[in-house]
């Protein structure tokens, strides 16, 4: 299996675009997660999936964040508009079960201008 | 909500071991605790995981006491190539949705 798969891995945009972040899990994991790292904050989790259902949304930002998961190998992550202080690198991880390992993807280096 | 806390930093030399504790004192019972490190510009990967007592592997240790308020990753012998930033992750329960809380990370420079 290639592991996770993110796209884009670098994306550069000006304030007010909207960006979408994708990704492919790992075949047969049942959960996907986004996380968000900064210097400031660390990594944190944004919201996950379970069965293609969103579990906890609890730690999106705010509207301008959304998270869709159509099928069980892929997801995206929309920001709408974005704004600067939404640079950060975004992870997106897979497991199988709820409390086993987590295999994270290379991460999107999103900057906002 | 369980919450974590790991030292900024630490430094050691080659062929020492390292030990990196986290603190997590809300930890509910019925939750795992899970290690992993991280490299620049790469993704957290998995070290460890337990929910209590010692659990081993091939290239770590994590030592859980009894009450699980914290928890210590201990790394036999490192290397430089063990220069990287650690986390601890604790999943917590209670409050009826599963949430996954990492630590703030400890960077670990390896000194030759």
């Amino acid at each position: 299996d290639a592991g996770v798969i993110q796209s884009p891995r670098h994306e550069v945009t000006e304030m007010g675009q909207e960006v979408t972040l994708r990704c492919k899990p790992i075949s047969g994991h049942d959960y996907l997660f986004w996380y968000r790292q900064t210097m400031m904050r660390g990594l944190e989790l944004l919201i996950y999936f379970n069965n293609n259902v969103p579990i906890d949304d609890s730690g999106m930002p705010e509207d301008r964040f959304s998270a869709k998961m159509p099928n069980a190998s892929f997801s995206t992550l929309k920001i709408q508009p974005s704004e600067p202080r939404d640079s950060a690198v975004y992870f997106c991880a897979s497991s199988f079960r709820s409390n086993n390992e987590q295999f994270f993807g290379p991460g999107t280096r999103l900057t906002v201008l | 909500l369980a919450k974590t806390t790991q030292p900024i930093s630490m430094d050691s030399y080659e062929g020492q071991e390292v030990n990196i504790t986290c603190s997590h004192n809300n930890i509910a019972t019925n939750d795992y605790i899970t290690w992993y490190q991280q490299f620049p510009s790469q993704g957290p990967r998995f070290i460890i995981q337990g929910y209590k007592t010692k659990v081993t592997n091939e290239v770590a240790s994590l030592f859980i006491p009894a009450d699980r308020k914290s928890s210590t990753l201990s790394l036999p012998r490192v290397s430089l190539s063990d220069t990287a930033v650690y986390y601890c992750l604790v999943g917590d329960g209670t409050s009826g949705t599963y949430k996954y809380i990492f630590g703030t990370g400890t960077r670990l420079k390896v000194l030759a």
